[in-house]
């Protein structure tokens, strides 16, 4: 079966410093994989996805970056931290399986458990 | 243009049914999947509707109807546990990569 590991999960850093948040999935090969940042009672802000090794789609023009190192390694990065960074991070794989008419297609993604980001 | 609109927040008795609405101005996408997410936790997949129509999962059904632009996910015989954030998401054929979440509706249930 599959399974997605992010870490840290928790994580408090001060203005102006460096992060690092890593997301491994297992279990797949070639998934499509994703960062998701939600504020505090909010939706889901997608802000980079990869379909592969070094291919990376960047959706909000910001201070973070991601790299795909490896097939089922997501890491997001930041050199200098804001505290708009503050936030939960979510990383997720896909699934799209498509059947046709039948009905029996679905589309799922499936989310690691997060790293509650503070910057203080 | 491309967004989901939800309700933000939606309160029930246990026991009773919900209906939770996703509308949408978006065209052109596989199917429409619903999410549940706990405080503190994240999203968890529900169910998906490639067609129109009722998808059936316990006491979680799933809608969709392509021509009125609408989704909704029906909760039955609620419990407790079914306190949590909803989030309906689309796929779009434009942009098969990304998947669009809709702002998501808080459901509170009381005793």
């Amino acid at each position: 079966s599959q399974t997605i590991h992010q870490w840290p999960a928790t994580l408090v850093q001060p203005v102006g410093s460096p992060l690092s948040l890593e997301c491994t999935v297992e279990g797949t090969s070639n998934p499509n994989l994703y960062w998701y940042r939600q504020a505090a009672g909010r939706g889901l802000q997608l802000l980079f996805y990869s379909v592969g090794i070094g291919q990376i789609s960047s959706e909000v023009p910001q201070n973070l970056s991601a790299s795909r190192p490896q097939d089922r390694q997501f890491i997001l990065s930041s050199k200098k931290l804001l505290l708009s960074d503050s936030g939960f991070y979510l990383c997720a794989w896909s699934e799209l399986d498509l059947r046709g008419a039948s009905g029996t297609s679905t589309d799922t993604q499936y989310f690691g458990p997060g790293t509650r980001l503070t910057v203080l | 243009g491309q967004s989901l609109e939800q309700p933000s927040e939606v309160t029930a008795v246990e026991g009773a049914i919900v209906q939770i609405n996703c509308t949408y101005q978006t065209s052109g996408f596989y199917g429409l999947s619903w999410y549940q997410q706990h405080d503190g936790g994240a999203p968890t997949f529900l169910s998906y509707n490639g067609l129109d129509g009722l998808e059936e999962t316990g006491r979680f059904s799933s809608f969709l109807s392509r021509s009125d632009s609408y989704g909704y996910l029906l909760l039955q015989e609620l419990q407790m546990k079914d306190s949590a954030s909803y989030f309906c998401a689309v796929r779009r054929y434009s942009s098969a990569s990304k998947i669009i979440f809709g702002s998501g509706t808080r459901l509170s249930i009381r005793p």
